[in-house]
């Protein structure tokens, strides 16, 4: 089945510094997602990415759609302490009529000292 | 927009009880999805409605599992005759199209 590979698994970091993490499949998406979970609460999508190459940018975030499209990248730039949390990749097969299924990742959890 | 509601967010069950999940979603989102959450892990996917239509199950739903819609609104997740390895937390997202944007805050299921 398909599996992506989420990494790193977690990162410590100073406030201010950059971050960049990053998932690889096994299979080809079509669709590539970024979500971010705070304890206690549910994902909440940060980026959706649509074509090979893509870089989008959503504040500090930046997430780019490899090329190969069987990876995908995201950046925060110039942390703060309510980045603290469990970032996901997630990626979608998504054609007309076909599955709605997205495959996760197992989280990169990303610690931020002020 | 009060975002997607779940109910109970904690229950805590002995094994072979059968329980219930409601999902409230954001209005007029015609889509509707749950998944299942361990721990250390990233969120699996267990079944999509468009509006009451179910549409999509996976292989991890056994027959156990049941999922309604009944109205296009709210949804309900049953587990009948639960077993340890079902506790989890369980999510549910709405979205308008495409994919799930809004995740619910989960109901944790413990089983005992």
């Amino acid at each position: 089945g398909q599996q992506l590979n989420q990494s790193p698994q977690s990162m410590f970091i100073q406030e201010g510094e950059d971050v960049s993490m990053n998932c690889t499949s096994s299979s080809i998406f079509n669709t590539w997602l970024w979500y971010k979970q705070d304890p206690g609460e549910g994902p909440v999508l940060l980026i959706a990415l649509y074509k090979a190459g893509e870089l989008t940018s959503n504040g500090r975030l930046t997430a780019q759609f490899g090329i190969t499209r069987k990876d995908s990248f995201l950046n925060i730039s110039a942390s703060i302490p309510s980045d603290v949390g469990i970032y996901f990749c997630a990626g979608r097969w998504a054609v007309q009529g076909g599955s709605e299924k997205l495959v996760f990742g197992k989280g990169t959890k990303l610690t931020v000292n002020p | 927009d009060t975002g997607v509601s779940q109910d109970p967010r904690h229950k805590i069950t002995k094994r072979g009880q059968n329980v219930t999940f409601r999902c409230d979603p954001i209005s007029e989102h015609n889509r509707l999805y749950w998944y299942r959450q361990t721990l250390g892990q990233g969120p699996e996917f267990l079944t999509y409605f468009q509006n009451e239509a179910q549409l999509e199950k996976s292989r991890l739903l056994s027959d156990r599992f049941s999922a309604e819609r009944p109205k296009g609104s709210f949804s309900t997740l049953e587990i009948q005759r639960t077993e340890q390895g079902d506790s989890a937390m369980y999510l549910c997202a709405s979205s308008k199209g495409g994919h799930p944007a809004n995740f619910g805050a989960g109901t944790r299921l413990s089983v005992l």
